[in-house]
């Protein structure tokens, strides 16, 4: 079935990296996709998004990239802190309307 | 202003009891989503609420499990007869009308014995 998914389960990164989080989506009708960060014992906060009519967009320290030829999303994270540490979604509108699909995560983890 | 607020954080019950998970949006917030995350998963959509519209139930996965909203206030995830694996943090979030950012709660950790 269609399904939202994530290459990576776990990544490690030094500080001062730069991070890169991946994304797969097999809906090609999906319009709009969202970053979600996670911290422990907290609820998602919103990141970045991008539309489907775009293929990069930028944010403070964070880019998010789209190819729609093969589906595929990343979040790039520059200058990784430990403060990044936590767990990434991407989400992917595939209807009209506001309801979501959540991929399973990548957990992110900032060695000092 | 204020976020997101649900209550219980924690909630222990036995397999068999009823439980109810409130959710306060935030205010001005037509649209309200609730989500179900099992332990290292991602969410799993359940329902969502936009205004007077009728509810899209299409997420809840039995029906042991109902949802209601006041208004576009406060709205109540009731879990009927509780298996154990209903145990899961069970998140809230809210949006502005035709907006996609969705405001997240803490959730409810739910745990059922």
């Amino acid at each position: 079935g269609e399904s939202v998914g994530l290459h990576l389960p776990t990544l490690s990164v030094q500080e001062g990296d730069n991070s890169i989080i991946n994304c797969a989506y097999s809906n090609s009708a999906s319009d709009y996709f969202i970053w979600y960060k996670q911290e422990s014992g907290k609820g998602p906060q919103f990141i970045i998004d991008i539309r489907s009519n775009m293929d990069k967009r930028q944010g403070q320290r964070v880019t998010v990239l789209l190819n729609k030829t093969v589906k595929h999303l990343s979040l790039q994270i520059a200058a990784t802190q430990p403060g990044d540490s936590a767990v990434y979604f991407c989400a992917e509108n595939r209807y009209t309307g506001n309801q979501f699909y959540f991929g399973t995560g990548t957990s992110l983890t900032v060695i000092p | 202003g204020a976020g997101v607020s649900q209550s219980p954080s924690n909630k222990v019950t036995e397999k068999g009891k009823d439980v109810e998970l409130r959710c306060d949006p935030i205010s001005g917030h037509t649209a309200l989503y609730w989500y179900r995350q099992r332990l290292g998963q991602g969410l799993e959509f359940l329902i969502y609420f936009q205004g007077n519209s009728a509810p899209d139930k299409s997420g809840l996965p039995s029906d042991r499990f109902s949802a209601e909203r006041t208004g576009e206030s406060v709205s109540t995830l009731t879990i009927q007869r509780t298996q154990q694996e209903d145990s899961a943090v069970y998140l809230c979030a809210s949006s502005l009308e035709h907006q996609y950012e969705q405001f997240f709660g803490p959730g409810t950790r739910l745990t059922v014995l």
